[in-house]
């Protein structure tokens, strides 16, 4: 029933491992997103995929690689973690049409923790 | 570019008290605006949205109202309980081909019995 699940829920891991977050959405969307949620509760977005194609890449440090086998799958592979990495990290879908977004449906987050 | 600011917090307030978050835009175009709500330890729900200058948005009792000559899409409810404590953004997307979500900060909502 969960229309964008995320695993792991929690990630502890220790400075300078490789890590992957696994993201997949059951709503036919065409469009998804990784978001990283900062102690703050800002939000900020890092990714995006429309088809499977990359559409949006922030300036992020190229340590993180996104990867959509298909369009119900985006998953964040991270090299090198470091300290500030730590996050709430966010998939999100939507469905598109033209220029138009209908709204995000997101993940329940994972917390990374890098010690 | 876009950019989203929405009143600083942390809001507090008592039981059935009204509330109002400000939220205000820059965006190109005309952007379709949202709300969302983060409850503790969850992901964001979309709350309302509305399309189109002078829509209103409506959903478990908020309302918001795209206002194009103030760049405002403030939200309110007439009654607050302590199930609405949560973080909630206000967002735009201004359309363009990236499908872009641009977050406010968040303002956090306590809610005391």
């Amino acid at each position: 029933d969960t229309a964008v699940s995320q695993t792991p829920k929690y990630l502890v891991t220790q400075m300078g491992n490789d890590k992957s977050i696994k993201c997949e959405q059951n709503l036919g969307h065409d469009t998804m997103y990784w978001y990283k949620q900062d102690s703050k509760k800002f939000l900020k977005i890092m990714f995006s995929y429309n088809n499977k194609e990359l559409i949006i890449n922030e300036t992020v440090p190229n340590r993180f690689s996104p990867k959509s086998p298909d369009k119900a799958h985006l998953n964040l592979h991270i090299n090198s973690l470091e300290l500030g990495d730590s996050a709430v990290y966010f998939c999100a879908s939507s469905r598109t049409r033209g220029r138009a977004n209908y709204g995000y449906t997101f993940g329940s987050g994972t917390r990374l923790t890098v010690v | 570019g876009d950019s989203v600011t929405q009143m600083e917090g942390p809001v507090t307030l008592s039981e059935e008290a009204f509330l109002t978050i400000n939220c205000t835009y820059t965006a190109t175009g005309y952007p379709s605006l949202f709300w969302y709500v983060q409850y503790p330890g969850e992901g964001l729900q979309l709350l309302l949205k509305a399309t189109k200058a002078d829509d209103k948005g409506s959903n478990k009792g908020f309302e918001a109202t795209y206002r194009k000559e103030t760049t405002s899409f403030h939200l309110e409810k007439g009654s607050v309980q302590v199930s609405d404590s949560a973080v909630y953004f206000c967002a735009l997307n201004s359309g363009g081909s990236n499908y872009k979500l641009t977050f406010g900060k968040g303002t956090l909502l306590t809610v005391n019995p």
